[in-house]
């Protein structure tokens, strides 16, 4: 069974940089088995999908918002990292990581983390 | 305006069965295996169905999923109040190279 935990600040001001990181862990699990992901849900909304990442470094992001998204993978820590720059109240929303096997596909969620962009 | 096309609500009483379309196109789910989640209120989504058709580990077999061309399908039967929730088909999108979402289904139990 596979967890995830999301952590990072909740509010942020406009124009401001986004920094989210999951950390996951289980038993018998293999880093190069799993595509892992960022999903987000406005509040009342419905779901997102952000962008994926593979361990070999293969990434997709969503088209709407690639030009502001980085993405990245350590391995080494067990660690999946979102960046979003220049954040509006758009961007405010309850954020989660996901790993799954295939593609677009999640078979493991965390909790989620609300993100409130205000001045 | 999403790339896949959910119902918005549907209802049912409880026992009886209810099915849920996801329509898309040629380069989602035409191509890609569809997944389903369902959402509880104030939890993060969980998967229910894989692969169009494969039940996810622990998951009643009241719980089913179909495709055919361009749209899935999730059925619910033998329903119960605590299946009240918002349900989210997903693939992939080739023309996008993106994942793609539902905009979700919002199931009421009678």
């Amino acid at each position: 069974q596979l967890q995830l935990q999301e952590s990072g600040p909740g509010l942020l001001k406009p124009s401001e940089t986004l920094s989210l990181t999951c950390t996951f862990s289980g038993d018998s699990f293999s880093n190069s088995d799993y595509w892992w992901g960022w999903i987000r849900q406005p509040p009342g909304k419905g779901l997102e999908w952000i962008g994926s990442m593979y361990y070999s470094g293969r990434i997709y992001s969503s088209p709407s918002l690639q030009s502001r998204l980085t993405i990245s993978l350590d391995t080494s820590k067990n660690q999946f990292s979102l960046k979003l720059s220049s954040v509006t109240a758009a961007d405010t929303a309850r954020y989660y990581c996901a790993g799954g096997l295939r593609l677009g596909e999640f078979s493991s969620w965390g909790q989620g983390t609300l993100v409130t962009v205000s001045s | 305006q999403s790339v896949l096309t959910q119902p918005p609500s549907v209802s049912a009483a409880p026992g009886q069965k209810v099915t849920i379309s996801c329509s898309g196109s040629g380069s989602n789910i035409g191509t890609y295996f569809v997944s389903w989640y369902q959402q509880l209120p104030g939890t993060a989504p969980k998967l229910l169905i894989y692969d169009d058709n494969k039940r996810a580990s622990g998951i009643p077999d009241r719980f089913s999923g179909s495709k055919s061309g361009t749209s899935g399908t999730l059925g619910i039967s033998g329903l119960q109040t605590g299946d009240e929730a918002d349900y989210y088909c997903a693939t992939w999108d080739s023309s996008l190279s993106a994942g793609v979402f539902g905009g979700g289904t919002k199931l009421t139990v009678l």
